[in-house]
This record gives structure tokens, sequence and C-alpha cells, in this order.
């Protein structure tokens, strides 16, 4: 059975910095691309990053481009995402997603984890 | 870039069919075959109901369909039952290798 469980958010004050983690089971994690996508409460979907199978290519939006950074470990089987700088409008759950192939779409997520940003 | 434009709200009644447009431009929806379509409930994950603009994963009912026009693609429920009401979302590959989603859309079963 695919899982993916994020861990990491919380309560950071604004310009501070949160390092989320997915793990990931039930398939040969190092194969599949993975992303991030975050709601904001009661908002739409929104892309926050994508990583290639292997590590080397990333993808952000112009919202998050230079301050959120994506990065896996493929012998640790885990997902992360590096967020600094981080703003008010950041706030929101934090889901990663398995990307069925080729720019397809996400097949699998996990049940996502908060993160707040306020003083 | 700016998110697809869907309708705010859907309603049907049990056994009907309705469909959930999403516009977006040449540099999205119509420049790529990478469109998918994603069912969220209250408190839940999103689900992958559509991939590739017209495949469906194992698993998702039949009576979920996808196509695809110019810079529009589509989502059809048939046979609409009460699981089915939802939030849905489409999203799409873009020009600057970046996802995109829709603003999403409400499915109200009456």
């Amino acid at each position: 059975e695919v899982r993916l469980v994020e861990s990491g958010g919380g309560l950071v004050q604004p310009g501070g910095s949160l390092r989320l983690s997915c793990s990931a089971s039930g398939f040969t994690f190092s194969t599949f691309a993975m992303h991030w996508v975050r709601q904001a409460p009661g908002k739409g979907l929104e892309f926050v990053s994508a990583i290639n199978n292997e590590g080397h290519t990333t993808y952000y939006p112009d919202s998050v481009k230079g301050r959120f950074t994506i990065s896996r470990d493929n012998s640790k089987n885990t997902l992360y995402l590096e967020m600094g700088s981080l703003r008010p409008e950041d706030r929101a759950v934090y889901y990663c997603a398995r990307e069925v192939g080729g720019w397809g779409g996400a097949d699998y997520w996990g049940q996502g984890t908060l993160v707040t940003v306020s003083a | 870039q700016s998110a697809l434009t869907q309708p705010a709200s859907v309603s049907g009644s049990p056994g009907q069919s309705i469909t959930i447009s999403c516009t977006g431009t040449s540099s999205d929806v119509g420049g790529y075959n990478y469109v998918s379509w994603y069912q969220q409930h209250p408190g839940k994950a999103p689900k992958l109901m559509i991939y590739e603009v017209t495949n469906r994963p194992s698993g998702v009912s039949n009576r979920f369909s996808g196509s695809k026009s110019g810079n529009t693609a589509s989502l059809t429920i048939s046979g609409l039952q009460a699981e089915d009401e939802a939030d849905y979302y489409c999203s799409s590959f873009t020009s600057i290798a970046t996802y995109v989603f829709g603003t999403g859309t409400k499915v109200t079963v009456l």
C-alpha cells in the first residue's frame, strides 16, 4: 500500500524558517517524481514545488521561488521542503504527492501538515 | 501564472449527468495533454480522478470522464450519486514547467 506521511508543520513567526518532511512507503520511491501542494484554509489548491526522481531537477512557481527548496533522500525514502522567509500568506496545509508520471498529475497524496505563520 | 477558471458551483439530481469546465490558455490547458482532475471531500486530501485529459486511475468509477477542446477541459460525472458531492479541481502542466490548479467547483447533489 502506497503511503505518504508529512511532518514538521507548526507555528512559526513571519520571516522564520521551517522544514517539512514526507516519509514514503509502499512503492519504489527513487523511481517517482514528487510534489508539494498547499491549501490555505478555505481556499483552493496551489502548486508549491516538484522534484524529479533523482533529485537533480526542481520546479517552483514565482510565489515561493528563492524562499523554498525541495529536496529528497532516496536512501531514506523521504521528501523535504525547506521553507524560509515565511510570510502570513504561506499559512496552509502542505501536502506531499506522488507524480503519476510525465507531468500527468499526482496519484497519491499524504494527509497534509499545517503550517501557521503568525507573530 | 493565473489559476484556471472553473464555475464556483454545479448541482444535479441523483442519476443525472453534470459537466465541470476548466478554462486556461494556450500556455497551459491548450498547449499540453497534461490536464488532471481531483476530487476533495471536506477535511480530506485530494484524490486523482482523471489524468492526462482522459485517463482514469485504477479504482476510479467509469462514471467519471474527461475531455478537452482548445483551451478548455471538462470533467463529466454521469449517474450522479450522493457520494460525488465534493469539491473538484482541475490542474494543468504549464509552459514554465509548473502546475497550475483551477479555482475549484463545489458539486452539490440535490
